[in-house]
């Protein structure tokens, strides 16, 4: 079956811009989750949602970080007055439930010059 | 919170020889442990993962350890071949709560020379 899909693959963008980054889980999968990956370095947490609601955002750098899921499926993270340290690859997991195994996706690789 | 450290960094093995991984975690009520391979590049993918009331899991060349003792688990690869070369990453979560999220290692950058 299809897996975890991200899109867009790279996004590049300048700093102070405005970037959605978009994550289809597999479907019937209700758990959700965002990681961002810095080079060299192990995926870190960034929010989970189990159905529509975020269970879990401790993990968001600050304010200018939001993430929605308003259907309980597609999730879409959102990054507000981009800086250059946001940039990152930014990778969505699912799982069936938060007991279960999680997924990757291919990761949307962000560059903010 | 949960803080989990891998060792070691690199690793470089002998086509057919074992590599060992190590990891330890801080969290006691971490009940559930992953192990992800990086190819460069690419999504993490899931290859074996043992929960806290299991102490061995094994699936063909791959084996995972675990002692709640200790609070630390391990990866076994056997007989290792080229495309086994990949980033490994260990992780600990505490499944079913209202976290659940995953709190990785370092990496540990394994190099198979044939």
């Amino acid at each position: 079956g299809a897996g975890v899909s991200q899109t867009p693959s790279n996004k590049v963008t300048e700093k102070g811009k405005y970037v959605e980054l978009r994550c289809d889980p597999i479907s019937g999968h209700t758990a959700l989750y965002w990681y961002r990956q810095s080079l060299g370095q192990g995926p870190e947490f960034l929010i989970y949602f189990q159905g529509t609601g975020a269970a879990d955002d401790s993990g968001l750098p600050n304010d200018r970080f939001f993430a929605v899921r308003p259907e309980g499926s597609v999730s879409t993270l959102k990054i507000q007055r981009t800086e250059r340290g946001d940039s990152a690859v930014y990778l969505c997991a699912s799982s069936l439930s938060s007991l279960d195994s999680q997924y990757f996706g291919p990761g949307t690789r962000l560059l903010v010059l | 919170g949960e803080n989990v450290e891998q060792h070691p960094s690199t690793l470089s093995v002998q086509e057919g020889d074992s590599a060992v991984i190590k990891c330890t975690y801080s969290d006691s009520a971490s009940n559930y442990f992953p192990w992800y391979k990086q190819e460069l590049g690419k999504r993490p993918q899931l290859i074996i993962d043992i929960r806290s009331n299991v102490g061995e899991k094994k699936d063909q060349r791959i084996a995972v350890t675990l002692n709640k003792t200790a609070k630390h688990f391990s990866l076994h690869i056997t007989e290792t071949q080229p495309e086994d070369s990949a980033v490994y990453f260990c992780a600990a979560s505490i499944s079913g709560g209202s976290q659940g999220n995953l709190i990785f290692g370092k990496g540990t950058k394994l190099s198979v020379k044939p």
